[in-house]
């Protein structure tokens, strides 16, 4: 089985430029969600998306990140425009429906904001 | 809403040593608790998971973590690591009603010493 995919691995941009990050979940997940992950936290949930719907963005800064799933699979999320504190990690990841227990993640999209 | 607090950020070890992460939750309702695996430069890995039942949980890599209601804690422990080991450990807490989102403590990262 396939697991997350994410790319890119990194990106360097400078502050107020924007940026974009791409997510394929695992064929048949139904659920997707991003996550941030500040150098020394644990992650912290973005947006959840079931199939192409949102279910939950309450912790999505909206004046500057968006994200979508076009035909419930793949996902992006976008950064316009980027400040410094916009440094982390990016993950994505995917469980089969609304109420599994554990997730799927991927590897990540390390942003470095400069 | 629920937290999670690991109490130590960096749990240095020798190999061949038992070792214990420990984690303290705090929720007002019942929940379901987890332990991820994140190592260098990727996703978060499932490594157990109570949902309920038997409060000794077995994961993956030798790996167990025991429910303490009473104590509000999900400490995880293996009885001997590996260099292999080496690795940032997050503890969760989501509950277990609707959505299983979880809450994710800072991590500790476990250092394991040849």
């Amino acid at each position: 089985e396939a697991g997350v995919a994410q790319s890119p691995r990194y990106k360097i941009i400078e502050k107020r430029q924007s940026v974009a990050f791409w997510c394929n979940p695992i064929s048949g997940h139904a659920t997707l969600y991003w996550y941030q992950q500040i150098l020394g936290q644990g992650p912290k949930l973005l947006i959840q998306f079931q199939n192409n719907g949102v279910v939950d963005d309450s912790q999505l800064p909206k004046d500057r990140f968006s994200a979508e799933r076009l035909k419930g699979v793949d996902s992006t999320l976008k950064i316009q425009p980027a400040k410094l504190e916009d440094s982390a990690v990016y993950l994505c990841a995917s469980s089969l429906d609304f109420n599994a227990y554990g997730y799927t993640f991927g590897s990540g999209t390390r942003l470095t904001v400069v | 809403a629920q937290s999670v607090t690991q109490l130590d950020s960096q749990v240095p070890v020798f190999e061949e040593a038992p070792v214990e992460l420990r984690c303290n939750y705090s929720s007002s309702v019942s929940v379901y608790l987890f332990w991820y695996v994140q190592y260098p430069n990727q996703g978060l890995q499932l490594l157990l998971k109570y949902l309920s039942g038997s409060t000794l949980v077995k994961g993956i890599n030798g790996f167990e973590a025991e429910f303490n209601k009473s104590q509000t804690s999900f400490h995880l422990r293996k009885p001997s690591v590996h260099i292999s080991d080496t690795a940032e450990y997050f503890c969760a807490v989501s509950r277990t009603g609707g959505s299983y989102i979880p809450t994710f403590g800072r991590g500790t990262s476990l250092i394991v010493h040849p």
